[in-house]
């Protein structure tokens, strides 16, 4: 059954302060893993796509990363308004739209 | 207007009424979806139509109906709700068949059962 699990559940930075959040996940056959940002009362918004173990794409002080079971979210040096919800989601290669979400990281940055 | 638009915002009924959610993107996509975000859990797939036709109904109590009229709307139907059916309700659309292409939300319509 294919699975997506983030840690952490939450996490609290000072503006400043680099870090990273995992994305772990079994699928059968992996067409490609997503990023979203999602704020309060607002959908997710679309950050990144990967696709294959080895690549890496960035946005601003965002870069997301991909290996054969995990994914990282890079934060360098954030700042508050990169406070947010992150989440991430698989598809599978039997399906060109079903995506398996994780539960997301909720991130903080304190000025 | 762009994007996924989601209307109400907001939503408070009662079990035993009757009201429906609507969806418009405005991106050209020939899919759209209905997803239900509930706290702390991820969000869940509960229907999906391609080129208008259903493709995926993901176990959704029958009190949930779907209607796709087109391509560039969508309908959620809801009747004698249960308490736990209150959620943030997202719809969201994407172009089929393209691979990898991402799904883009609207912002949701927070529904309330009393």
């Amino acid at each position: 059954e294919d699975q997506v699990t983030q840690s952490p559940e939450a996490l609290r930075l000072q503006e400043g302060e680099s870090s990273s959040l995992n994305c772990s996940y079994t699928v059968s056959g992996l067409r490609g893993l997503f990023w979203y940002r999602q704020d309060p009362g607002k959908g997710p918004e679309f950050l990144f796509t990967l696709y294959s173990a080895g690549e890496e794409k960035e946005k601003e002080r965002l870069k997301a990363t991909l290996t054969k079971k995990e994914s990282f979210l890079h934060i360098t040096a954030p700042k508050p308004e990169d406070s947010a919800t992150y989440l991430c989601a698989v598809q599978n290669m039997d399906s060109s739209y079903k995506l398996i979400f994780g539960s997301g990281t909720r991130l903080l940055v304190r000025p | 207007e762009t994007g996924v638009t989601q209307t109400p915002r907001h939503l408070v009924m009662g079990m035993t009424n009757k009201k429906s959610l609507k969806c418009e993107q405005h991106l050209g996509h020939n899919a759209m979806y209905w997803y239900k975000q509930s706290a702390k859990k991820p969000l869940e797939l509960m229907f999906v139509y391609n080129f208008k036709e259903q493709t995926e109904n993901n176990s959704v109590p029958s009190r949930f109906s779907p209607e796709c009229p087109n391509s560039s709307h969508l309908f959620l139907h809801l009747h004698t709700l249960q308490p736990e059916d209150s959620a943030l309700y997202l719809c969201a659309s994407s172009q089929a068949g393209q691979s990898n292409q991402p799904q883009h939300f609207g912002d949701g319509t927070r529904l309330s059962i009393l």
